[in-house]
């Protein structure tokens, strides 16, 4: 069973900082994994996906690698803003059929002034 | 183009009664899957619908059904509440079915069980 941790469950930064969020799954065959983003009492915005042939997609400040072999994804956020505040969650799809999307809980980052 | 759309945003029920959500895809995606979001337990897969036809479906007892229309839209119903259902429920939609295509939330429905 895909189990997906995403550690710490909070972080603090002041603003400008570079910073790299981390995911970890255990079951390497995966199909994708993707980054969300969820603001307070909202839904779930998608910021990438990466397949599981990629190592990395990249958009705007955002970057996400993927090291399946390691099971793990980093998202890094470079000049963080307080816009930038919310639950980051990563998802990730196996690659057997039938497979469901699995989730980590979240970190939650607050980016102060 | 619009987002997906989930009605109504905020519920509150008693326990033993049934609830209907309603979920509004993007036009032209054709698959729809709904979450439950509790602080507990995070993000869990309730079921996957394509073109009308429960696709997979997640570890939850036979109280929560849904099913599609054939404009896509869906809806998803919990019967004989339980106070452990209260949870924000979302449902999001894409192209293709399968979870292989990104991936669009809506905005929730918030789900309190007195």
């Amino acid at each position: 069973k895909q189990e997906v941790t995403q550690i710490p469950a909070a972080l603090s930064v002041p603003e400008g900082e570079n910073l790299v969020l981390n995911c970890s799954f255990t079951d390497s065959a995966i199909y994708n994994l993707q980054w969300f983003r969820q603001d307070p009492g909202k839904g779930l915005t998608s910021l990438l996906l990466i397949q599981s042939s990629q190592r990395e997609q990249t958009s705007g400040r955002l970057n996400a690698s993927l090291d399946k072999s390691s099971g793990r994804s980093t998202l890094y956020i470079a000049a963080s803003q307080p816009g930038d505040s919310a639950t980051y969650l990563c998802a990730v799809l196996g690659a057997g059929a039938n497979s469901k999307l699995t989730f980590g809980k979240g970190i939650t980052l607050s980016v102060r002034p | 183009k619009a987002g997906v759309t989930q009605t109504p945003r905020y519920l509150i029920k008693t326990r033993g009664q049934q609830v209907t959500l309603s979920c509004s895809p993007i036009s032209g995606h054709r698959s729809v899957s709904w979450y439950q979001q509790t602080p507990g337990q995070g993000l869990q897969f309730l079921f996957e619908y394509f073109s009308e036809t429960q696709r997979n479906k997640g570890n939850f007892p036979g109280r929560f059904s849904g099913r599609q229309f054939s404009n896509s839209r869906s809806e998803m119903n919990v019967s004989t509440l339980e106070l452990g259902d209260s949870a924000l429920y979302l449902c999001a939609s894409s192209l293709g079915w399968g979870f292989t295509d990104t991936q669009y939330f809506g905005p929730g429905t918030r789900l309190t069980v007195l």
